[in-house]
């Protein structure tokens, strides 16, 4: 099977341009989350979907981010303008989520992540 | 404060030995705990998940101490291939949104 698929893996870009990056999450899964890494900050979440709606995006860090998931099979996330700041590796992960009981094997839902988008504002 | 806290390293281990990580957390209403890998340039992987009642996987070992609100990893024997940064995680209930990541503890194994 194929997993978590992101495009582009690298995007130089000059800053104020518009940067969009892509997701395809495993087929099944119906959560979406949308992450950044930087070496200060580590591995922040963003925003996540469930069934293609937004649940949180409490972590998208100001108006210029934006996410949407027109469906089940794809996300972007958006960047506009962009700045030298967005600098980041951005991650990509899907899961399946069964149960909420304590019982449950937490690791019947992890989270898989894609390869990532290496992005580099200059 | 951060929500998970991690000593960053970096851990350099000879081939063999044995290793801990020790990772904190803030919020006591954790109800979940995972240990994840990452390899450089590569994307974090699930390593373990760490129950209440610490559980073993081959040469890893993950404990949990609630009262104390840490959590470890213990790697026995440790290989070259044990390389990479370990990355400590939670969330706020026994599902999986919302997974709150620690900056990572960089491991080195020496030959």
């Amino acid at each position: 099977d194929a997993g978590v698929i992101q495009s582009p893996r690298h995007e130089v870009t000059e800053m104020g341009q518009e940067v969009t990056l892509r997701c395809k999450p495993i087929s099944g899964h119906d959560y979406l989350f949308w992450y950044r890494q930087t070496m200060m900050r580590g591995l922040e979440l963003l925003i996540y979907f469930n069934n293609n709606v937004p649940i949180d995006d409490s972590g998208m860090p100001e108006d210029r981010f934006s996410a949407k998931m027109p469906n089940a099979s794809f996300s972007t996330l958006k960047i506009q303008p962009s700045e030298p700041r967005d600098s980041a590796v951005y991650f990509c992960a899907s899961s399946t989520r069964l149960a909420r009981a304590p019982s449950s094997s937490p690791s019947q839902y992890t989270q898989y992540f894609g390869p990532g988008t290496r992005l580099t504002v200059l | 404060r951060k929500e998970v806290e991690q000593d960053p390293g970096p851990f350099n281990v000879p081939e063999g030995a044995t290793v801990a990580f020790n990772c904190t957390y803030s919020n006591s209403a954790s109800q979940s705990f995972f240990w994840y890998r990452q390899d450089c340039r590569k994307e974090p992987k699930l390593l373990m998940s760490v129950y209440s009642s610490g559980n073993e996987d081959g040469r890893f070992t993950a404990q949990l101490n609630r009262a104390s609100q840490y959590i470890s990893l213990l790697i026995r024997d440790s290989k070259l291939s044990d390389s990479a940064t370990y990355l400590c995680v939670v969330t706020p209930n026994f599902g999986n949104e919302k997974l709150t990541f620690g900056t990572g503890t960089r491991l080195t194994i020496i030959p």
